[in-house]
């Protein structure tokens, strides 16, 4: 079945540092990469997304790559606020079955 | 535009009752999926219907969970008995399906098995 890995598994840093998070996933078959957020006792919802057929793609101060041949993709977030601070899942899918397989997840603190 | 709904919000069973969870999802989305969060991991699906029909339930637990999509639309998950390990948030979403891939998720419903 699919394997999808995230690392770390939590990540503290100071307000205004950078953050990354990536994400391995083992089914070269994933055509859509999306990021999704988890505030405490929230539902999850998407940030930022890309398809396999673009490397980089930005949206103010998120950013996700993907290196479709090494099987991972990476979510940045640039001036980090406390805002920022939740829990990251991965969800690498298949165009032909819209599945999600959610990584672990990352635990972001960003600390003022 | 309205967002998944789903109720209750909160559920307090104890081990070997039933319990049934309700989801309505948005608007002309064919997708739902029903997902179970235990505390400090991510989502998992547990079902996946296209319009009324079953696309995957690879990972429901067939002897005591139980899903329907009524008329392609709402959707009700139904745990019978419940064990201890059952107690999560169940987590309803919904998708367009076809253009693009979003998922919108419910506010989710947090089981306690007693």
């Amino acid at each position: 079945g699919e394997n999808v890995e995230q690392h770390p598994s939590t990540l503290s840093v100071q307000e205004g540092d950078s953050a990354v998070i990536k994400c391995t996933y083992s089914d070269s078959a994933s055509n859509y990469f999306p990021w999704y957020k988890q505030e405490l006792g929230k539902r999850p919802q998407l940030i930022i997304d890309i398809r396999s057929n673009v490397g980089e793609k930005k949206d103010q101060r998120i950013a996700v790559t993907l290196n479709k041949t090494a099987k991972h993709f990476s979510l940045h977030i640039t001036e980090t606020q406390p805002e920022d601070s939740a829990v990251y899942f991965c969800a690498p899918q298949r165009d032909s079955s819209y599945k999600l397989i959610f990584g672990s997840g990352t635990r972001l603190l960003v600390r003022p | 535009e309205a967002g998944v709904a789903q109720s209750p919000r909160y559920k307090i069973i104890e081990k070997r009752q039933s319990v049934a969870f309700w989801c309505n999802p948005i608007s002309g989305h064919a997708t739902l999926y029903w997902y179970q969060q235990i505390l400090g991991q991510g989502p998992k699906l547990l079902i996946q219907f296209q319009n009324n029909g079953v696309v995957d339930d690879s990972q429901l637990p067939k002897d005591r969970f139980s899903a329907e999509r009524l008329k392609g639309v709402d959707s009700t998950l139904k745990i019978q008995p419940a064990k201890l390990e059952d107690s999560a948030v169940y987590l309803c979403a919904s998708s367009f399906g076809t253009v693009t891939y979003e998922q919108y998720f419910g506010p989710g419903t947090r089981l306690t098995v007693t």
